[in-house]
């Protein structure tokens, strides 16, 4: 089944603890992002990578580091979370031709609370 | 800065009526997709549309793309329970050297009332 993993699904953590949010697809993507969700401030790109080893910052990059070392998995790192990265993270993956993008693939999410 | 952007940001009917949704959005896109978000979950894709492109349809679903005036629209017709959720559309462009970005505006929360 094609499909686009997040683990772990909800995570409760301390201000400063380090911490990695898995990302997997199965669809041979090229294109993979991370986005967080906030109430009343919809999606915002974090960081996207077009294929392995080619990331770029989205929107809201500050406090972030991801990798893309294989090109099914695109790891979301947090090195010294803070509570205002307390939100609802989703990654996506889609073809990339020429660079555009296309049909974006969710996954089901995660929710992250920093204490 | 959101490149797309819904109107309105809430909508309220009743079952049966049609729902339309607009996004606006401010640069050159290569695309326009909407998708549907239910609470708390994952986004699922709806459409694409491209840029040389000024309708699709699937299903009950029709969006319409207007590059003239930088804004596309979803409708929705004879809507049920079941279409209550929140409506985002997303834009690709290309933004120079930093090559190409998928924006997503604020969402619609549409509710549909039995």
């Amino acid at each position: 089944e094609a499909q686009v993993t997040q683990n772990p699904r909800y995570l409760i953590t301390v201000t400063g603890k380090k911490l990695t949010v898995t990302c997997s697809q199965n669809m041979n993507h090229e294109y993979m992002s991370w986005y967080r969700q906030d109430p009343g401030l919809g999606l915002r790109q974090i960081y996207y990578s077009m294929n392995v080893e080619a990331t770029d910052k989205g929107d809201v990059p500050e406090g972030y580091k991801v990798s893309r070392k294989e090109k099914r998995n695109f790891p979301l790192i947090l090195e010294s979370p803070s509570p205002n990265q307390t939100s609802l993270y989703f990654c996506a993956s889609s073809f990339s031709i020429s660079g555009v993008t296309d049909t974006q693939y969710f996954g089901p999410g995660t929710r992250l609370t920093v204490l | 800065s959101q490149q797309g952007e819904e109107d309105p940001q809430a909508l309220s009917i009743q079952e049966g009526e049609n729902a339309t949704m607009n996004c606006s959005y401010k640069t050159s896109i290569n695309n326009l997709q909407w998708y549907r978000q239910n609470s708390g979950r994952g986004l699922v894709h709806l459409i694409l549309i491209r840029s040389n492109e000024r309708e699709k349809h699937s299903g009950r679903l029709r969006v319409t793309l207007d590059t003239s005036k930088k804004s596309s629209s979803l409708l929705i017709t004879a809507s049920r329970a079941a279409d209550t959720a929140s409506y985002f559309c997303a834009t690709d462009a290309t933004w120079g050297d930093a090559g190409n970005m998928l924006t997503f505006g604020g969402g619609t929360r549409l509710m549909v009332k039995p």
